[in-house]
């Protein structure tokens, strides 16, 4: 069984400031873990993932993660957040043969 | 250009009511996916497809079925409607046959009421 923990229900933070949001995963076997952002009143895209190779993923609008096997952490990163990045951040992690499975979600919370 | 669509996008009905969402890709993908989204919970897979005449059951599939005639539809139904199915539903697909690593295409959502 795979399963994704997101620690931190919200995140403020101010405009051109850094941000984490934190992932942790549990997995018995290899996994795939993604990173998916939700705007407000829309469905979910793509930000970036992790599939093989370099650990460090680079996506998009500015954002990463990297990949941590040791920590069994997916952390998402930026280095200086917009208004517009104010949105809901969902991680998720498959084994490959199962269905993925989603984290419940960080809101990002960008204020001026 | 390449789309999902969803339909209705809001909908109230009422405890026992038989209701079906709509969920319609024109990218030709072979999985299609049903996720619910309830606060405190993320996202929830409901049923999904592999291709034509497959489904399968995901996590919370209670009280919800699924069919898959052809590439471009898969209809969720909820069978007798419940206070607890009150949720925001999304459909998705991906293009890679039975595979979960693959990026999933999210469609805009339907809020759905039941009172």
């Amino acid at each position: 069984a795979q399963s994704v923990t997101q620690l931190d229900s919200q995140v403020p933070v101010f405009e051109e400031a850094p941000v984490e949001l934190r992932c942790n995963y549990s997995s018995s076997v290899s996994v795939y873990l993604f990173w998916y952002v939700q705007y407000p009143n829309q469905g979910l895209q793509l930000l970036l993932k992790y599939l093989s190779g370099s650990t460090l993923v680079k996506g998009i609008n500015g954002f990463e993660a990297e990949f941590n096997k040791s920590q069994t952490s997916f952390h998402l990163r930026k280095p200086s957040v917009h208004i517009s990045d104010t949105a809901e951040y969902f991680c998720a992690v498959t084994s490959g043969y199962s269905t993925l499975t989603f984290g419940k979600g960080t809101m990002l919370l960008v204020s001026p | 250009d390449a789309e999902i669509t969803q339909s209705p996008r809001h909908k109230i009905t009422e405890t026992g009511r038989q209701v079906t969402l709509a969920c319609h890709q024109t990218w030709n993908h072979n999985n299609m996916f049903w996720y619910r989204q309830d606060l405190g919970h993320g996202l929830r897979l409901i049923h999904y497809s592999y291709g034509v005449q497959d489904t399968n059951k995901g996590e919370v599939s209670d009280g919800y079925s699924v069919s898959r005639s052809n590439t471009e539809d898969l209809p969720l139904t909820l069978e007798s409607a419940a206070s607890s199915q009150t949720s925001v539903y999304f459909c998705a697909s991906s293009e890679l046959a039975g595979t979960s690593t693959d990026t999933q295409y999210f469609g805009p959502g339907t809020r759905l009421t039941v009172l």
